[in-house]
């Protein structure tokens, strides 16, 4: 069975960082591309980055580029995203989120989401 | 970035009715598009890709056409646990977007 459990989310100050962390099971985790896809409160799902399987290609929504970096560690089974100099406007839940191919691909499976809050 | 438009934001429906729930892409996806079905308090969960593919364990009164700029989820015959909020998602650009959503309700 396909698990994908975040973790890393909390409270934060405008300005702050942080980093979020998915562990994944059930599937061959090298094999496949992995995603951030967020969600603010009461809103709509809003795509925020993707890496391929071996980490090589990275991609990110504008609206976080320079701000948030994504990666993987395969040989831990585990999908990071680095996020630094936070607003307001990243208040969101955070998925992570599994691809269907090495690199793009639709989202099959995802995580119950991690809470990001950014607030002073 | 290709935009998604979803119609109507809500669809208020018996159980037993069919649902029928548009997108329409600010330009063409070819046939690069996906359905997601999202009750409150819990993630999404794929419904149907590549515009009329059932994903894994997806019963059959969900069904989706439509290729280009124009799509279409039906709901054949609602059941009590169809009542959610349905996205449509392209994977034919960079960004990958999703639509508004469609909010199906009961009546």
């Amino acid at each position: 069975e396909v698990q994908l459990v975040e973790s890393g989310g909390g409270l934060v100050q405008p300005g702050g960082s942080l980093r979020l962390s998915c562990s994944a099971s059930g599937f061959t985790f090298s094999s496949y591309a992995m995603h951030w896809v967020r969600q603010a409160p009461g809103k709509g799902l809003e795509y925020v980055s993707a890496i391929s399987s071996n980490g090589g290609s990275t991609y990110y929504t504008d609206s976080v580029k320079g701000r948030f970096a994504i990666s993987r560690d395969n040989s831990k089974n585990t999908l990071y995203l680095q996020m630094s100099s936070l607003r307001a406007e990243d208040t969101a839940v955070f998925y992570c989120v599994k691809g269907t191919h090495s690199s793009g691909g639709y989202f099959d499976y995802w995580g119950q989401g991690t809470l990001v809050t950014v607030s002073s | 970035e290709i935009v998604l438009t979803q119609s109507p934001a809500t669809l208020s429906l018996s159980p037993g009715e069919r649902a029928t729930l548009s997108c329409r892409a600010s330009q063409s996806v070819s046939s690069y598009l996906a359905w997601f079905q999202q009750k409150p308090g819990q993630a999404p969960r794929l419904l149907i890709y590549d515009a009329s593919n059932r994903a894994t364990g997806i019963p059959a009164r969900f069904s989706g056409s439509g290729s280009g700029t124009d799509f279409t989820l039906t709901i054949s015959s609602l059941e009590p646990e169809d009542f959610a909020v349905y996205y449509c998602q392209q994977r034919s650009n960079w960004p990958r977007t999703f639509g508004g959503g469609t909010k199906v309700e009961i009546k």
